[in-house]
């Protein structure tokens, strides 16, 4: 199976900063790679695609990059309810694999 | 509007075999373009990919829950089902079903998930 690390596991931050998460696959997935965000007691929710893609109506504050191996999410002046877990997951092979998460907190 | 729906037991016992079902809406299994995923998250941890099944029935598994899992659709009905044996209090979390499609490969509408404890 593919292994994705996520760094750092978690990362305080202030309401107009940005901020960079970085995920890194143990094998090359192209450019198969998502990014998710997850509130406390809410389903996940698919904010980038294909590394770079916005998912349609997210805000463009939120950007992705990377091929290969190494990933970026970038969340460029962070507002108040982007406080939440993120999670990288490839789907370039099955099983998909998920990172182990970023928490982002104030 | 597309959804998904997860149902099952809420409390099993250890050994016991869980059977968890996804009804969708708003879109149909039969849709090439489509599939659905099983993911499953225990408490304060990380998110697990347990399963996928596809428009032509091709399926995956997660490599180290591989013989505990199996995953089948019924068009028909707009439901997809998944059963785990011999479960074990590890097993406590919450479940989701999430659509899958080609033209994002990612997972684009989740359900709002299951929770399963699992305790004699």
């Amino acid at each position: 199976d593919v292994q994705m690390t996520q760094s750092p596991s978690s990362l305080s931050a202030s309401v107009g900063d940005s901020v960079t998460i970085t995920c890194r696959a143990s094998q090359s997935i192209s450019r198969y790679l998502n990014w998710y965000q997850q509130k406390p007691g809410k389903a996940p929710k698919l904010l980038i695609y294909a590394a770079s893609s916005l998912q349609s109506g997210v805000p463009s504050r939120f950007s992705g990059s990377g091929s290969g191996t190494d990933f970026t999410l970038t969340i460029s002046s962070l507002q108040p309810e982007d406080f939440a877990t993120y999670y990288c997951q490839q789907s370039y092979s099955s099983p998909n694999t998920f990172g182990q998460g970023t928490k982002l907190e104030i | 509007q597309v959804t998904l729906k997860e149902s099952g037991p809420v409390l099993v016992k250890p050994t016991e075999t869980l059977t968890l079902t996804c009804t969708v809406s708003g879109f149909s299994l039969s849709n090439v373009r489509m599939g659905v995923s099983w993911i499953r998250q225990p408490p304060g941890k990380a998110l697990e990919c347990l399963a996928q099944i596809f428009s032509n029935d091709e399926k995956s598994y997660s490599t180290s829950l591989n013989s505990r899992l199996s995953i089948s659709k019924d068009t028909s009905k707009s439901q997809v089902v998944l059963t785990m044996t011999n479960m074990d209090p590890v097993d406590t979390g919450t479940y989701y079903c999430a659509r899958f499609t080609i033209l994002s490969y990612g997972l684009d509408v989740w359900g709002q998930g299951t929770t399963v404890t699992v305790s004699s």
